[in-house]
């Protein structure tokens, strides 16, 4: 078992680019999140999803958008990045009992 | 909404005790959950407490109080490996989480 993987591990953006962030799992979990963490701030809740075919916005959903149009993945897009969304992303996932998640490596993206 | 407070940082020495306390305010409550992470790695599942009274996994331990809206985590025999950041995080609507903003927790020998 892989767990929670994330691609890529690193990237750096020019403000407007786009891009798309992956995060597979191979535990058959129905959720997954995607966080963003910054200095001092902990973990913000991006969107989630509770099963395939199905999104919903978090805390902190502006700028982005995701796709889960299969159970194992969860893409996270920026259409056009901007500075504030410098930051360390996290993708996670969950059995049913949701306060069980599971983090993958995080991706670390730089927009400039 | 929801907010959730705790202290930023602690300090202490190899095999000494430490208890970090979070509080929170929220409009839906499921439970109660405590993360470690190791520098800016993966977040790690620690604990999780749905009731009232305390939880035991080892040198861990996680504590709950839903009347008074507080929980702490406690770790015992600290190790320098313990040197991390902890996460309290309140399951709110019953499949997401909301987390704190963590403790860094530094072990000195």
């Amino acid at each position: 078992n892989a767990g929670v993987t994330q691609t890529p591990k690193f990237r750096v953006l020019k403000t407007g680019q786009s891009m798309t962030l992956l995060c597979a799992q191979d535990m058959n979990h129905e959720y997954m999140y995607w966080y963003r963490q910054d200095p001092g701030m902990g973990l913000r809740l991006i969107h989630y999803s509770v099963g395939e075919g199905t999104t919903a916005k978090g805390e902190v959903p502006d700028g982005y958008n995701v796709s889960r149009l299969k159970k194992q993945n969860f893409l996270l897009g920026l259409e056009s990045a901007a500075p504030s969304q410098t930051s360390v992303y996290f993708c996670a996932s969950s059995y049913e009992r949701q306060e069980t998640q599971y983090f993958g490596p995080g991706t670390r993206l730089l927009v400039l | 909404g929801q907010s959730l407070e705790q202290p930023s940082e602690v300090t202490a020495v190899e095999g000494a005790i430490v208890q970090i306390n979070c509080t929170y305010q929220t409009s839906g409550f499921y439970g109660l959950s405590w993360y470690q992470q190791h520098d800016g790695g993966a977040p790690t599942f620690l604990s999780y407490n749905a009731l009232d009274g305390l939880e035991e996994t080892g040198r861990f331990s996680s504590f709950l109080s839903r009347s008074d809206s507080y929980g702490y985590l406690l770790l015992q025999e600290l190790q320098m490996k313990d040197s991390a950041s902890y996460f309290c995080a309140v399951n709110e609507l019953g499949y997401k989480l909301s987390f704190g903003a963590g403790t860094t927790v530094t072990v000195r020998a």
